[in-house]
């Protein structure tokens, strides 16, 4: 069956990075895309970004340009999102999910179970 | 930017019909979807291809989409359908989320 498997919940401090990954079993990495959404505490699902795990193509939410970098190791079946310059705001829950970009109705079917990261000095 | 706009709140009875709308700008041209969220869980898709089920979403959960709005109902309401939901689509290669409806079942 389909998994996302995320890395474990991260305290970072301001001007910091952050590197979450997104364990991915039971498809073929390589056959789909990954997104990657974040969600502040009692706020709203926001966009960051997704690749495209076969050709390695990425695209990202204007907000957080020159901020995020999406990318995968193949071999290892895994997606990785990275947040730099990192301040208090950036502090949520951050979910991979999975998405099918060789189709025109594309939507999220699969989501990992979401790493907290807190950013606090 | 594309922008999707749906109510904060929306109140139903157990048992009821509930609708939750997602207004945007053409939004008919676009295929758009829906995600639960359960406190403490991650979104669920219940809604894709405007108004598709994946599978193991029940019957009650349907689609449409229209002009500038797509709607998701619930007909026969439970109270495990208490939830934050999200509508989604795609403007220009780029994911657009609306602000979430929270559905209470009362």
């Amino acid at each position: 069956q389909v998994q996302l498997v995320q890395s474990g919940a991260e305290v970072k401090k301001p001007g910091a990075s952050v590197k979450v990954s997104c364990k991915a079993s039971g498809y073929s990495l390589t056959r789909y895309a990954m997104q990657w959404v974040r969600q502040a505490p009692g706020q709203r699902l926001e966009w960051m970004g997704w690749i495209n795990a076969g050709n390695g193509n990425t695209k990202y939410s204007q907000k957080f340009q020159g901020r995020v970098t999406i990318t995968r190791d193949t071999s290892a079946s895994t997606a990785y999102m990275e947040l730099s310059s990192l301040r208090s705001e950036d502090t949520a829950v951050y979910y991979c999910a999975r998405d099918d970009p060789t189709t025109v109705t594309r939507h999220f079917d699969y989501w990992g179970q979401g790493t907290l990261v807190t950013v606090s000095s | 930017s594309y922008e999707l706009t749906q109510p904060p709140s929306v109140s139903v009875s157990p048992g009821q019909t509930a609708s939750i709308t997602c207004s945007g700008d053409k939004l008919g041209n676009k295929y758009a979807c829906w995600y639960q969220q359960k406190p403490g869980q991650s979104p669920l898709l219940v809604i894709y291809q405007d108004t598709k089920r994946p599978s193991g979403i029940p019957e009650r959960f349907s689609g449409s989409n229209s002009g500038n709005t797509a709607t998701l109902t619930i007909s026969g309401t439970q109270a495990m359908d208490e939830a934050d939901y999200y509508c989604q689509a795609w403007d220009s290669s780029t994911v657009v989320f609306g602000g979430g409806t929270k559905l209470t079942v009362l």
